[in-house]
């Protein structure tokens, strides 16, 4: 069966430091992959998605960045962390063409 | 791009009433639409979806319905209870990229 796993659970950064939020997907092959930022009130507000190794699509102009290194791997990083970067970051996997995203149990950062 | 609208933000109903979530969508193109119940600190899990090509889809006390003309969407739940307590999210897009609205926090009254 299909699993997929995030990591830090919890990240507490002072204002000014990197970030790295890493995603794998195990089970399944060419997974379409997904970060999404759940802040207070905004929803689930996708940030990017990639349909295969090294193709990233961003959705949101802001000071994050992400990569897909291997076919299961997605990592979601920032140079320079902002208090508004702040929140509860989750990635997700579908399978092409299907739509259903599975969510990964979701990275909560806060930024001092 | 896709913007989905939700309303409401919140919704209390008495255990045993009915719940309606609506939400509008502006990408006429778009043709998957499915709703997402996310429980207090867990992952959001889908609940029950429908494509442009439906009208109307029912499990169980859910069900959802689609206006393509319209560009509006809703979630039906009859029966309410407790467990139901939740945030709903309902989404919609195309080609694997899926946008969602901002949520409604339900509460199910005793």
């Amino acid at each position: 069966s299909q699993t997929i796993h995030q990591w830090p659970a919890t990240l507490v950064q002072p204002v000014g430091s990197p970030l790295s939020l890493e995603c794998t997907v195990e089970g399944t092959s060419n997974p379409n992959l997904y970060w999404y930022r759940q802040a207070a009130g905004r929803g689930l507000q996708l940030l990017f998605y990639s349909v295969g190794i090294g193709q990233i699509s961003s959705e949101v102009p802001q000071n994050l960045s992400a990569s897909r290194p291997q076919d299961r791997q997605f990592i979601l990083s920032s140079k320079k962390l902002l208090l508004s970067d702040s929140g509860f970051y989750l990635c997700a996997w579908s399978v092409l063409g299907t739509g259903e995203l599975f969510f990964g149990e979701g990275s909560r950062l806060t930024v001092l | 791009g896709e913007n989905v609208e939700q309303h409401p933000s919140t919704l209390s109903v008495q255990e045993g009433d009915s719940a309606v979530i609506k939400c509008t969508y502006s990408d006429s193109a778009s043709n998957y639409f499915p709703w997402y119940k996310q429980e207090l600190g867990k992952r959001p899990q889908l609940i029950i979806d429908i494509r442009s090509n439906v009208g109307e889809k029912k499990d169980q006390r859910i069900a959802v319905t689609l206006n393509k003309t319209a560009k509006h969407f809703s979630l039906h739940i009859t029966e309410t209870q407790p467990e139901d307590s939740a945030v709903y999210f309902c989404a919609g897009g195309r080609d694997d990229k899926i946008i969602f609205g901002k949520g409604t926090r339900l509460h199910i009254l005793p």
